[in-house]
């Protein structure tokens, strides 16, 4: 069993639509990142938390700790937010583990 | 600020060759990390530094690969011999403290080998 799993893989909405993106893990760890990989490649840090809720614009991610869960919404999710969703751990102080990650396609 | 720079961003090599990635780090950085990316793999880490000591290489794949951080703002990242099943992607990313501190992440390498 990976120790993170994201789901769905793959999940293709309408714009507007609120999204949701799960990420399950299996080892203790001291924090989460939440990734974003746009179409051409790039990679961008969303998020990085260790409980609760964190909001930036349109996009909130939440963790609970106890239940090894996080999710990653988008409200309004628009074409532009189209991407890779990628979930990765932090055990200790800096190895970081992948999720397979969350392909998001935003219909106009 | 210029953000993670590296180079360069496409690589075509043929097998047997000896193939150098570089990387410069957000200036103040004091964590550097290399990432490799396929599409069978997804992300993995490969090695990451600390004021320019190599932390864990664990994930390194094997003695082909090797990894140098002469000083706070260059590494490299070097494979020789090369093979086929290296072609990936390899990103580099830097962050002001460390894994649990936001990672900054270069353009990547697009690495191919014949």
């Amino acid at each position: 069993k990976n120790e993170v799993e994201q789901s769905p893989q793959n999940l293709t909405a309408q714009e507007g639509e609120f999204i949701t993106i799960n990420c399950s893990y299996s080892v203790g760890i001291s924090a989460l990142h939440w990734l974003q990989q746009h179409p051409g490649g790039g990679i961008v840090s969303l998020f990085m938390l260790s409980s609760g809720k964190k909001k930036h614009g349109r996009l909130i991610a939440t963790i609970n700790i106890q239940e090894k869960h996080s999710s990653l919404h988008i409200t309004a999710s628009h074409p532009r937010d189209s991407a890779v969703y990628i979930c990765a751990l932090i055990q200790g102080a800096q190895k970081l583990v992948f999720g397979q990650g969350t392909r998001l396609t935003i219909n106009p | 600020d210029a953000g993670v720079i590296q180079s360069p961003r496409h690589e075509v090599t043929e097998m047997g060759q000896e193939v150098t990635l570089r990387c410069k780090p957000i200036s103040g950085h004091n964590s550097l990390f290399w990432y490799r990316q396929t599409m069978m793999r997804g992300l993995e880490l490969l090695i990451y530094f600390n004021n320019n000591v190599p932390i864990d290489d664990s994930g390194m794949p094997e003695d082909r690969f090797s990894a140098k951080m002469p000083n706070a703002s260059f590494s490299t990242l070097k494979i020789q011999p090369s093979e086929p099943r290296d072609s990936a992607v390899y990103f580099c990313a830097s962050s002001p403290r460390g894994g649990g501190d936001t990672q900054y992440f270069g353009p990547g390498t697009r690495l191919t080998v014949l």
